[in-house]
């Protein structure tokens, strides 16, 4: 265990479905994270919070919509996904956004979706 | 916006060699620099950063890293790999104080054969 946990950890949704990520991490850290691990390309950050506020990122379609109701806890709300969209899905914390501190980034073990 | 880049994406080398794995970053002002592990079925695991000071860091499982600000490169060394060192390898920095998370390279397949 990372100290960071998500379930699912294998989600598999229709085109038309909505399905949630959850992230839930105990290491008392102030920033939350969802990166996308595509194949062949780099991971991709797509969300941050801090403080549970949302640092904008314009770039992640809106059919992806993030959630972090506290600083433990982080969503992932998906809803009219494309099957291109199937990737793993990271959920990360770190004590700062600059990730200064002992972990450094604390990665999640993921949630692998599959969008048919 | 600051971007990374990891020049081998696929090494293979013989139990007991030297490794080096290349990364150079983009960003002109202060970073940190982090190299992650990603072992067959499991998650993102730190292998060493970097903030200030010594710029030769010392990491888990004997891997170093050499920051050389000049060249923008952060690179990532072991003595003497092992069978277990496959793995994944991730270059990712931060800059400093910013509000982008972590930049990854696209990672760097490493095939150690007994």
């Amino acid at each position: 265990e990372t100290g960071v946990t998500q379930t699912p950890r294998h989600l598999v949704m229709g085109m038309t479905n909505k399905k949630s990520l959850k992230c839930e991490q105990h290491l008392g850290h102030n920033a939350m994270y969802w990166y996308k691990q595509s194949a062949k390309k780099p991971l991709e950050l797509m969300f941050v919070y801090s403080l549970e506020e949302r640092v904008e990122n314009n770039s992640v379609p809106s059919r992806f919509s993030p959630e972090c109701p506290n600083s433990s806890h982080l969503f992932l709300h998906l809803h009219t996904l494309q099957p291109e969209d199937s990737a793993l899905y990271l959920c990360a914390s770190s004590q700062t956004l600059s990730g200064i501190g002992v972990y450094g980034y604390t990665f999640g073990s993921g949630t692998r979706l599959t969008v048919v | 916006a600051q971007s990374v880049s990891q020049h081998n994406h696929h090494v293979i080398l013989s139990e007991a060699a030297s490794l080096e794995l290349g990364c150079n970053y983009s960003y002109g002002g202060t970073v940190n620099l982090f190299w992650y592990v990603q072992y067959p079925g499991q998650h993102l695991q730190l292998l060493l950063k970097y903030f200030s000071g010594d710029p030769l860091v010392k990491g888990i499982k004997g891997f170093e890293a050499e920051f050389i600000k000049s060249k923008f490169s952060f690179n990532l060394r072991k003595p003497s790999v092992q069978w277990s060192d496959t793995a994944e390898y991730f270059c990712a920095v931060n800059a400093m104080g910013g509000a982008d998370g972590l930049t990854f390279g696209k990672g760097t397949h490493l095939i150690i054969q007994p």
